[in-house]
């Protein structure tokens, strides 16, 4: 079974910096690796996926990248309105426990 | 703009059963495969079944195989999840999430849009 693990678990960054969350999986994966955003209160968001490719509408502000078995989502120039629970997921292999990683909180200094 | 309205969710006993519905609307809903993901209190993301644009193709978590049924109406724009056998385990929010077909993917994922969820309490 696939473990994402995610780190750090919470983040504290200032604005106009750059926060750079990881996820590891357990086993090497294709390119198959998405990120979400969960504000407060709101539906995820889905930031990115097949490792690098931002969704519609999402601003090139927020990057990923990576290969193997780590994988980084990078947002720069960081607002105030990027606080929120960041969720990477894979989706190369069965089973789908597992799927997630467990989560990444950015906080705003 | 891409819609996804849940409905559908309460407080039920172990053993009860219930039945999602999700409303799309702004998009072709009939070319879409849909995932219903669900998020317990304090915990990740967890997927729990997938089914095809035509609902030729359906899939379930372990957990829930036998007890959930996912089913859509492709004429309604809506996506449905009935629910039985509820145990305590299944409390969560539940999202109907539309996914991207991509060759060589899973069903589990990615998925572009959300809805915001209804909330599932399964208690005595």
């Amino acid at each position: 079974e696939m473990v994402m693990t995610q780190s750090p678990d919470t983040m504290s960054v200032s604005p106009g910096e750059t926060a750079t969350l990881s996820c590891r999986a357990s086993q090497s994966l294709s390119s198959n690796l998405a990120w979400y955003q969960r504000k407060p209160g709101q539906a995820p968001r889905l930031l990115i996926y097949d490792t690098s490719t931002r969704a519609t509408g999402i601003p090139a502000r927020f990057s990923g990248s990576g290969s193997g078995t780590e994988f980084t989502l990078t947002i720069s120039s960081l607002q105030s309105e990027d606080l929120a629970v960041y969720y990477c997921q894979q989706y190369d292999y069965w089973p789908p426990e597992g799927s997630f990683g467990q989560g990444t909180k950015l906080e705003i200094k | 703009e891409v819609q996804l309205v849940e409905s559908g969710g309460g407080l039920v006993q172990p053993g009860g059963s219930l039945r999602l519905s999700c409303v799309s609307s702004d998009f072709t809903f009939s070319s879409h495969s849909m995932n219903w993901v669900r998020q317990a209190p304090g915990k990740g993301l967890e997927w729990v079944a997938y089914i095809s644009s035509r609902s030729t193709t359906i899939y379930y978590r372990d957990s829930v195989k036998g007890r959930f049924t996912v089913s859509r109406d492709n004429a309604k724009n809506s996506l449905y999840l009935q629910m039985s056998n509820l145990r305590v385990e299944d409390t969560a929010v539940y999202y109907c999430a539309r996914k991207i077909d991509i060759v060589g993917a899973t069903p589990f994922g990615p998925n572009d849009y959300w809805g915001q969820g209804t909330l599932v309490s399964v208690s005595s």
